[in-house]
């Protein structure tokens, strides 16, 4: 059962545009969201989170939004950057259960 | 502080053997999840210990099996191996209630012939 799905497999952006990468959920249980970026050859790293009596998270060039009712959610990423060429795996969970993750985008930015 | 360490980094086994993954969480970390990623599929949830207990289990064959031990060191085990279960495989380590979220390992990448 794919609890949370992110319909994009990729995304290319010009460096220094917007990327948003989308991501919806099925749980209405969930209440705690986390996005990781994931190199090649490398395990998935923390990128950003954000609790459901949220509907914003900013962190630098990074922001999260939460839209429960439509049980979806997108990370912005302004300006993108060569560098955050990678895949965006979005996760939920519901507390005390495990994290739920998406099958992820992969971006590129074009310099 | 030293990251969650994954052993070995990479295994080919032949299909019908049996193979044993190891990780070491992060210092203090109690929690250790362990997810299959397959191309396609995502992080596949495999299952989640908390102080030598499994708190959680993902929907995978009894094939796939996993322990922690009192230093929190988790193994995941995988019998009659198939061609399928040809996988990144990555073990993440948190603490209690996961309010970062987890710490990844670099994985342990199986290739099953």
């Amino acid at each position: 059962d794919q609890q949370v799905k992110q319909n994009s497999p990729s995304l290319s952006v010009q460096e220094g545009r917007i990327s948003i990468l989308n991501c919806d959920y099925t749980n209405s249980m969930f209440d705690y969201f986390l996005w990781y970026k994931k190199y090649p050859a490398e395990g998935p790293t923390f990128l950003i989170s954000i609790s459901s009596i949220k509907d914003k998270n900013e962190d630098g060039r990074f922001t999260v939004f939460l839209n429960k009712s439509a049980k979806h959610l997108s990370l912005h990423i302004v300006p993108s950057q060569p560098g955050d060429s990678a895949v965006y795996f979005c996760a939920g969970r519901e507390t005390g259960n495990q994290f739920y993750f998406g099958t992820g985008t992969s971006l590129t930015v074009i310099p | 502080k030293a990251g969650v360490t994954q052993t070995p980094r990479y295994l080919i086994k032949t299909r019908g053997q049996q193979v044993t993954l190891s990780c070491s969480p992060i210092s203090g970390h109690r929690s250790v999840s362990w997810y299959q990623q397959t191309p396609g599929q995502g992080l596949q949830f495999l299952f989640e210990y908390f102080s030598e207990t499994q708190r959680n289990k993902g929907n995978f064959p009894g094939r796939f099996s996993g322990r922690q031990f009192s230093n929190s060191r988790s193994e995941m085990n995988v019998s009659t191996l198939e061609l399928g279960d040809s996988a990144l495989y990555l073990c993440a380590s948190s603490s209690a209630q996961a309010v970062y979220g987890y710490t990844f390992g670099s994985g342990t990448r199986l290739t099953v012939v």
